[in-house]
């Protein structure tokens, strides 16, 4: 069974800071992995799809990477505003078949 | 330019009494799905429809059901909310095993 796990919970960082946050599965086997933001009490906004063949892809100040031999996804952020708070997930997808696994996320706080 | 539109955004039931939830999209996408999301947990995938094929999660309740009448419409029916069941109720939609977009989703409260 795959299980999606992210680490920090939740991280506050001041304004302008480079940032990093993470995202392990469990299983390497998977079909793609989805980056998403919620705002509170808001739907998902989409950020990036990696495909399980792709190593990368960015998004103006957004960059994702996969390294699925070792079970791990990457999303970088460049210069966090404040407006970059809200919780990110991370989702993979095992088999194509559309059935997400999402992670807990990590609540982000950018603090001006 | 809403995409997913989710209604009601915010409803209120009593305990045992059947609700209906709403989504449709622009998108014309052949997928859709529902999740629920309970406070500070993720998201978890409770059916979807490829095309007009229906598909249940294994640990779905049988509380819930869901109806797509066409395309651009899909339904989700709680046939007896229970306080457990109260949760953000999320529509998403794709093309085939493309990105996902969500909807705003629908805040369910059971008193």
């Amino acid at each position: 069974k795959q299980e999606v796990t992210q680490i920090p919970a939740a991280l506050s960082v001041p304004e302008g800071e480079n940032l990093v946050l993470n995202c392990s599965f469990t299983d390497s086997a998977i079909y793609n992995l989805q980056w998403f933001r919620q705002d509170p009490g808001k739907g998902l906004t989409s950020l990036l799809l990696i495909q399980s063949s792709q190593r990368e892809q960015t998004s103006g100040r957004l960059n994702a990477s996969l390294d699925k031999s070792s079970g791990r996804s990457t999303l970088y952020i460049a210069a966090s505003q404040p407006g970059d708070s809200a919780t990110y997930l991370c989702a993979v997808d095992p088999r194509g078949a559309q059935k997400l696994v999402f992670g807990q996320g990590t609540r982000l706080t950018i603090n001006p | 330019d809403a995409m997913v539109i989710q209604n009601p955004r915010y409803q209120v039931t009593q305990f045992g009494k059947p609700v209906t939830l709403s989504c449709s999209q622009t998108l014309n996408h052949n997928v859709m799905y529902w999740y629920q999301q309970k406070s500070s947990q993720a998201p978890k995938l409770l059916f979807h429809y490829y095309d007009k094929d229906f598909n249940n999660e294994a640990d779905t309740p049988d509380n819930f059901q869901s109806r797509r009448p066409n395309t651009s419409f899909c339904f989700l029916d709680i046939r007896s909310p229970g306080l457990g069941d109260a949760a953000m109720y999320l529509c998403a939609t794709s093309r085939f095993t493309d990105t996902q977009y969500f909807g705003p989703g629908t805040r369910l409260t059971v008193l």
